[in-house]
């Protein structure tokens, strides 16, 4: 079965510009979250889809945002960017049911120059 | 709100030495709990989790059991290798959640 793809893997942006990320789960899975790691605040949960719906949000500004199609493909958004979003925005799913395992892609780098 | 806490790192052991890697927890439920492994420019990946109280999670030698009286689940490995140099995260799952809470990653070095 083929793991949890993201793309890019590597983005430069500058202050002010937006950005989309994308991930795709693993088949049959219906949940997708997405985690920020930075050297100073570690990782951090951001949000998470089930079933095209939002079911949980991490305390993040509105600025970041997502969405989650049928097929369960998920996309990142963060608009206006600042220096401070560079970051690996991680992307796991599971099935959704309670506490069942995460599993994570590979991460998309983004530098924002 | 519930919340992960690791030993400081960084840890350097020499290869087959013996590993412990501390880690508790505060939660308002019965959460589960997870070790994860992240190797250089990669995502993470599960390392052994377990999910009620006096559970052992094992794989490739590393265990971890949880212990509710002393909200512990700490890592171990009897005899360590140059490919566990890594970091590693302990995390846990709030019951009724898909929302993973990280310690703060500890690295750890093995040296031939």
């Amino acid at each position: 079965k083929a793991g949890v793809t993201q793309t890019p893997r590597y983005l430069i942006k500058t202050r002010g510009q937006q950005v989309t990320l994308s991930c795709s789960p693993i088949s049959g899975h219906r949940s997708v979250s997405w985690y920020q790691q930075t050297p100073g605040q570690g990782l951090q949960f951001l949000f998470e889809y089930f079933s095209e719906t939002q079911r949980n949000k991490g305390n993040f500004p509105g600025r970041f945002s997502g969405r989650q199609f049928s097929n369960s493909r998920s996309e990142m958004n963060v608009s206006t960017l600042e220096l401070g979003d560079s970051a690996l925005y991680l992307c796991a799913s599971s099935t959704g049911t309670s506490q069942e395992t995460q599993y994570f892609g590979p991460g998309t780098r983004l530098l924002v120059l | 709100g519930d919340s992960v806490t690791q030993m400081e790192g960084p840890v350097t052991l020499s290869e087959e030495a013996f590993l412990t890697i501390n880690c508790t927890y505060t939660a308002t439920g019965y959460p589960s709990l997870f070790w994860y492994v992240q190797y250089p420019g990669e995502g993470l990946q599960l390392l052994l989790k377990a999910t009620k109280a006096d559970d052992k999670g094992s794989n490739k030698g590393f265990e971890a059991t949880y212990r509710k009286e002393t909200t512990s689940f700490h890592l171990e490995k009897g005899s360590v290798q140059v490919s566990d140099s890594a970091v590693y995260f302990c995390a846990l799952s709030e019951r009724g959640a898909q929302k993973l809470v990280f310690g703060q990653g500890t690295r750890l070095t093995i040296n031939p």
